[in-house]
């Protein structure tokens, strides 16, 4: 029973242009949501994260998209650049839990040059 | 600053052969400590988790095993390893609280043969 779903295995994306990667979850209890980038042979690197009471939180290149009527979040990496290959994991918690984190399966991106 | 080591790095070790994998944390107190697993091609399983010295979650049922001996350090186990435990094992902490990422460790590569 997965609670995070990353349905895209695999995205590929021009260097320069928008890159989009989505993430759906089945527990409306989760109030803190985070998306890792991870390297081969390597631990994933923490990104950005955002609480459910906003919508949305940028960080330079990086946008996280809350909807939670549709338990929904995407990233936006804008421009996506080569070094952005990677793949992404979104994760969230849930208040009485917050110790646990539920990862989706990760979603491969790749930016050609 | 804080760090998080793992070793060892890689290990290949034969079917049936007992497993210990390291994790230890420096530059903090008291983390929540975690061991995932990553096996080809899938998502990150979180395997156990600890809040404090002694005191272990299992999420899921295998012939692995963890304990905290001392407040950084977490320790993986298993006393007879099988084909199925090869992956990328991964260990993380987490500051107390909620709201607050987990800090990846390298990881290490079992292959089991």
């Amino acid at each position: 029973d997965q609670q995070v779903k990353q349905n895209s295995p695999s995205l590929s994306v021009q260097e320069g242009r928008i890159s989009i990667l989505n993430c759906d979850y089945t527990n409306s209890m989760f109030d803190y949501f985070l998306w890792y980038k991870k390297y081969p042979a390597e631990g994933p690197t923490f990104l950005i994260s955002i609480s459910s009471i906003k919508d949305k939180n940028e960080d330079g290149r990086f946008t996280v998209f809350l909807n939670k009527s549709a338990k929904h979040l995407s990233l936006h990496i804008v421009p996506s650049q080569p070094g952005d290959s990677a793949v992404y994991f979104c994760a969230a918690s849930a208040p009485r839990a917050f110790n646990k984190f539920y990862f989706g399966s990760g979603t491969k991106l790749n930016v050609k040059p | 600053s804080q760090t998080i080591h793992q070793w060892p790095a890689t290990l290949v070790q034969p079917v049936g052969s007992p497993l210990s994998l390291e994790c230890t944390v420096e530059g903090t107190s008291n983390p929540n400590l975690y061991w995932y697993r990553q096996a080809a091609g899938r998502g990150l399983q979180l395997l156990f988790y600890s809040v404090g010295i002694g005191q272990i979650s299992s999420e899921v049922p295998q012939n692995l095993s963890a304990s905290r001996p001392q407040d950084r350090q977490f320790i993986l186990s298993s006393k007879k390893l099988l084909l199925s435990d090869s992956g990328f094992y991964l260990c993380a902490w987490r500051p107390q609280g909620p709201h607050n990422e987990q800090f990846f460790g390298p990881g290490t590569r079992l292959t089991v043969l």
